[in-house]
């Protein structure tokens, strides 16, 4: 079975620092991978995914992560912190299983941001 | 289009009650999942469902089930309230599988007392 693991599971950054959100994934075939992120009191929002096409992968409110199989990693970064990334992020990998895919998630980073 | 609904938002129940927690999608989506999100355990699979009339178990299936009679709905019952299935719930949708984006509702956070 497929595994996420996530370094971390409380990290804290001043505003306009660089946000590094670790992940790591098991995995014997090429993954898909996801980072959705959580805002208190609401559902999961995508903001990337790694689809085999291009390795660093763009998603939204300028968030990036890079998909490197050397490392088996799939890392979470933005230049600039602002107060708004403060939330949880979910790092997580489609696995095949029974009669269809599903998502294995990670534990989850909680972001802080500080003034 | 409101994507993925869910009701209630919170509830508290008293140990061997039941309830019905309901989940609604309006993006024609055929899959559909429940997850439950405990603190510091990230998100596990309840159940799934590939289109209407087929479920599977997921991670963590006891003490629960399930029902898909329309594309749209998507039901999770507990039958048996235990302390352990405090916790929050969260159904998603997604058109696809493999790559394809899920889509989250916003949650129901269910305490057993």
């Amino acid at each position: 079975a497929q595994s996420v693991t996530q370094l971390g599971s409380h990290v804290s950054v001043s505003e306009g620092a660089l946000v590094l959100l670790r992940c790591n994934y098991s995995s014997s075939v090429p993954p898909y991978l996801f980072w959705y992120v959580q805002y208190p009191n609401q559902g999961l929002q995508l903001l990337l995914k790694y689809t085999s096409a291009a390795t660093l992968v763009k998603g939204i409110n300028g968030f990036e992560a890079e998909f490197k199989k050397s490392e088996t990693s799939f890392h979470l970064t933005k230049p600039s912190a602002h107060m708004s990334d403060a939330a949880e992020y979910f790092c997580a990998v489609s696995e095949w299983g029974g009669t269809a895919s599903k998502l294995t998630f990670g534990t989850g980073t909680r972001l802080q941001v500080t003034l | 289009n409101a994507g993925v609904t869910q009701t209630p938002k919170f509830r508290i129940l008293k140990i061997g009650q039941s309830m019905t927690l309901q989940c609604t999608q309006d993006m024609n989506h055929n899959y559909m999942y429940w997850y439950r999100q405990d603190p510091g355990m990230g998100l596990k699979l309840i159940y799934y469902s590939v289109g209407a009339g087929i479920t599977d178990k997921g991670e963590v299936p006891n003490g629960y089930n399930v029902s898909r009679s329309t594309t749209e709905d998507f039901p999770l019952r507990l039958e048996l309230a235990a302390p352990s299935q405090t916790s929050v719930y969260f159904c998603a949708s997604s058109r696809g599988q493999g790559q394809e984006t899920q889509y989250f509702g916003p949650g129901t956070r269910l305490l057993v007392l």
